[in-house]
Formats: structure tokens, sequence, C-alpha cells
């Protein structure tokens, strides 16, 4: 059972470049998060969806887009990378709010 | 959704109980209360959960007084392995729904 796995775990960015964080789980879970962590600080949440074809943004969406095309894969879309986008990236799963929420081991992203 | 605040930091030593309070004055008659712990360099792992009274587990235990404005997270007889960050959470089955938000989490720093 491998749960939430991100892809990559480490990417550099140039500034203006563009990439695709991945997310997918393997719990057929309904909730998905996308949160971003800064040194020191803790976990914002920058998208979620509650379901295939359903996403909204959450605390910090500016400069991020998402998709939720199936119900394993939620992709954290950079369209033009910026120094401020430099921060540990995590993605998480729920089967329902009431439960447990399954986290991926981070993507670690700096932009130069 | 429910505003949270809990201390910044605390210290411990090893062997000692440790509480953490977290206040949620405004938490709706649907909201859980639940804990996260997080590690450098991971994601956040959830700990427990609950709604009233008093909840147990191998890890912790949870206090939540009658009127649920607080809800305290007890650590019996820490360890080293058990400096992290703890994150308390109201989670919303009602307004919000779907969002899932930490705040900034309290250190724990547990010494010899």
């Amino acid at each position: 059972n491998a749960g939430v796995t991100q892809t990559p775990k480490f990417r550099i960015l140039k500034i203006g470049q563009s990439m695709t964080l991945q997310c997918t789980q393997d719990m057929n879970h309904n909730y998905m998060y996308w949160y971003r962590q800064d040194p020191g600080m803790g976990l914002k949440l920058i998208y979620y969806s509650v379901g295939a074809g359903i996403t909204d943004k959450g605390e910090v969406p500016n400069g991020y887009n998402v998709s939720r095309s199936t119900t394993e894969d939620f992709p954290l879309r950079l369209e033009l990378a910026a120094p401020s986008q430099t921060s540990v990236y995590f993605c998480a799963s729920t089967g329902d709010m009431n439960t447990e929420a399954f986290f991926g081991q981070g993507t670690r992203l700096t932009v130069v | 959704l429910a505003k949270t605040t809990q201390p910044i930091s605390m210290d411990s030593y090893e062997g000692q109980e440790v509480n953490i309070t977290c206040s949620h004055n405004n938490i709706a008659t649907n909201d859980y209360i639940t804990w996260y712990q997080q590690f450098p360099s991971q994601g956040p792992r959830f700990i427990i959960q609950g709604y009233k009274t008093k909840v147990t587990n191998e890890v912790a235990s949870l206090f939540i007084p009658a009127d649920r404005k607080s809800s305290t997270l007890s650590l019996p007889r820490v360890s080293l392995s058990d400096t992290a960050v703890y994150y308390c959470l109201v989670v919303s089955l009602t307004d919000s729904w779907g969002k899932l938000q930490f705040g900034a989490g309290t250190q724990v720093v547990v010494t010899p």
C-alpha cells in the first residue's frame, strides 16, 4: 500500500520556468490537498479538492493551478516560478473529513 | 472555520508528561478536534481525534471539556523522539466543508 506519493522529491527551477508537482494516492480518497511549508513555519493550504472534477482555493492559491480529473491524481502546476515559491510542498488525502489525513513525503522546490 | 490558538513552543525533559492546550472558542456543533505531529523534513502524521470528553490511544490522550472551547493533548512520559511540531486542527463537517487548515503548531523540544 503506497499511500500518497509525490514526485519529484527535489527540484531546482529558474525564475519564469514552469513545472508540475505530481501527487497520487491509492486509497480511493475523495479529499486531496496541497500545502506549502516555508522554513520554520506551519503548513499553508494552497488548493484542495473534495472529489474528481471539484477543486477550490485555499489560503495561498496565487501562482498555482490544480486539476482533479481522476480520484487518484491531484497535480499542482506552477506556471511562472518566482523565488517566493521556494518551499516544501506537501500533498495529502483523506477519505472523510473526520478521519485521518495521509501525507506524502514532500517536494523540496528551490526557485533561483 | 474555527480558529485555533496554541503555544508556540514547549520544553520538557525525558520521562515527563507534556500537555499542550489548544483554544478553539468558536467551534461548531459538528466540528471535530484533530492533532497531528510533524518531524523535520516529513509530512504531518495523524495522532488523535476527538469530539468530546476523553480519547486515548497508544500514542496520546486528548481531553475535551464539556464546552469544547479548548482541548489538551497529553503525551505521557516523553522521549527524545517526541521532539516535533504538534498541530491542533478543528475539522468542520459543515462550515468550509472540505478544508483542512493547519496553524503554526507547537514546537515541543525534549531534552535528556
